[in-house]
C-alpha cells in the first residue's frame, strides 16, 4: 500500500493567515491525489483533486501544488469557516490510502 | 444532484457480519464505480472498495477476505457485508461516488455484545 504522510498534525493559525500543509506519498503517485475539509459529524468534502484542480463550488483561496511525491495546500487567508480538519488522499493505485489528517485550529 | 445514504443496523454483535445499503438518489447507478470508506479514531479514514455495476470489484486487501459487495440496479442501491466483525471493526461507514465527489452522510455502526 502507498503510505500518505500528512504535516503537520495540527496547525494553530487566525482569520487571515496564510495556511500551508503538505502530504508526502510513500512512492511517486503522479499527480493523482486529492484533498479534503471535513469538520465534525460531517463526510469529508472533495476541495481538490488531480493535485491542484479545484472543485467546483469551492473558493479560489483553496489551492493545491505538487506532483510525484510531494504535495501541499495552501489557503491563502483564512476565514472562519475554514477551520476543520484537512486530508489527503492518493487515487494512483488501490487501495486508496489517505493522510491522518490536519487539525487547523482558530489561535 | 446526486446524494447518497447509508441505512443498516448501528449495533452488530461480534463474529457476527455487518451488513449496509447505499441508495443513490439523483443520478443513476449503472455508470460509475461506487465505494465504501471507514472511519475510526484508530485507524483514521480507509478504503474498504469499490463496485461497478457490472459487479467488478476492487475491495482493500486488508479487509479482502471478509468483505462482499453487490450492486441492484434496479433499486439504484450498492450494498457492503462484513464478516466476522470485532470492535476494531467499530467505525462510521460512508458511501460515496468513486470521484469522491459525492458523499453519504455516514452512519455509526457498533460492534459489541
Amino acid at each position: 500500500d502507498i503510505q500518505m504522510t500528512q504535516s503537520p498534525s495540527s496547525l494553530s493559525a487566525s482569520v487571515g493567515d496564510r495556511a500551508t500543509i503538505t502530504c508526502r506519498a510513500s512512492q511517486s503517485i503522479s499527480t493523482y491525489l486529492n484533498w479534503y475539509q471535513q469538520k465534525p459529524g460531517k463526510a469529508p468534502k472533495l476541495l481538490i483533486y488531480a493535485a491542484s484542480s479545484l472543485q467546483s463550488g469551492v473558493p479560489s483561496r483553496f489551492s493545491g501544488s505538487g506532483s510525484g511525491t510531494d504535495f501541499t495546500l495552501t489557503i491563502s487567508s483564512l476565514q472562519p469557516e475554514d477551520f476543520a480538519t484537512y486530508y489527503c488522499q492518493q487515487r494512483y493505485s488501490t487501495p486508496y490510502t489517505f493522510g491522518r489528517g490536519t487539525k487547523l485550529e482558530i489561535k | 444532484q446526486v446524494q447518497l445514504q447509508e441505512s443498516g443496523p448501528g449495533l452488530v454483535k461480534p463474529s457476527e457480519t455487518l451488513s449496509l445499503t447505499c441508495t443513490v438518489s439523483g443520478g443513476s447507478i449503472s455508470s460509475n464505480y461506487w465505494s465504501w470508506i471507514r472511519q475510526s479514531a484508530g485507524k483514521g479514514l480507509e478504503w474498504i472498495g469499490r463496485i461497478y455495476p457490472s459487479g467488478n470489484t476492487n475491495y482493500n486487501p486488508s479487509l479482502k477476505s471478509r468483505v462482499t459487495m453487490s450492486v441492484d440496479t434496479s433499486k439504484n442501491q450498492f450494498s457492503l457485508k462484513l464478516s466476522s466483525v470485532t470492535a476494531a471493526d467499530t467505525a462510521v461507514y460512508y458511501c460515496a461516488e468513486d470521484t469522491d465527489t459525492y458523499w453519504g452522510q455516514g452512519t455509526l455502526v457498533t460492534v459489541s455484545s
